[in-house]
């Protein structure tokens, strides 16, 4: 059965710096990968997805993502944190049958000024 | 244009009760998906509907949860019996339908209703 990891529960990122999420997969076929941000009391909002083609996925907010099939990852990333980034993000992947997503556990991120 | 919608968003049960949990998908989405997600958790798959039919339930924890989609456009979740262990938020998604080779296009997701049984 495929599963996801989200290796870190919190990061603490200070306001300007980069933010990196990390998201590994344990999938045998073709993977397709979604970046899930859900702020306090909001449902789950897309951020990028990766279906097929360039591994390096542009995302709404300025977020931005790269397929590694070596290292079976899907890392988010943004360049320069805002303070409203902070939130719960979920990496998630579709199973073969195509219907249901499974999620990662969630990784918490706290903007610092 | 409009978003999928839940409603209630909030819902206090007494143990024991039935509740009944509602979702209005995007207009013109086929498929319809229930997620549980529990406090501190990512969502976990409840089941899935293609129009009304109902062609996924693995997720589902027990016989008391029921889903429904008699149309195919609006669905309830309702669960009989309510135990403390069913409190979580339940989420309800949407998506245009399948890709070709049988994957789900994006899922877009509503606000989720938040649970407590007490």
């Amino acid at each position: 059965a495929q599963s996801v990891t989200q290796p870190d529960i919190h990061i603490t990122v200070s306001e300007g710096a980069s933010l990196e999420l990390r998201c590994n997969y344990s999938y045998g076929a073709t993977p397709y990968l979604f970046w899930y941000v859900q702020s306090p009391g909001q449902g789950l909002q897309l951020l990028l997805k990766y279906f097929s083609g360039d591994t390096l996925v542009q995302g709404i907010k300025g977020f931005e993502a790269e397929f590694k099939r070596s290292q079976s990852s899907f890392n988010l990333r943004k360049p320069s944190v805002h303070w409203s980034d902070a939130a719960e993000y979920f990496c998630a992947v579709v199973t073969a049958a195509g219907n249901k997503l499974t999620f990662g556990g969630g990784t918490r991120v706290l903007v610092k000024p | 244009g409009a978003g999928v919608s839940q409603s209630p968003r909030y819902k206090v049960a007494k143990r024991g009760q039935d509740v009944a949990l509602r979702c209005d998908p995007i207009s013109g989405h086929v498929s319809l998906f229930w997620y549980q997600q529990a406090l501190g958790q990512g969502p976990e798959f409840l089941t899935y509907f293609q129009n009304e039919a109902q062609l996924d339930k693995s997720g589902l924890p027990s016989d008391r949860f029921f889903a429904e989609r008699p149309e195919g456009s609006v669905s309830t979740l309702k669960i009989q019996r309510t135990q403390q262990e069913d409190s979580a938020v339940y989420l309800c998604a949407s998506s245009l339908g399948l890709l070709a080779g049988g994957v789900s296009d994006t899922q877009y997701f509503g606000p989720g209703t938040r649970l407590t049984v007490l």
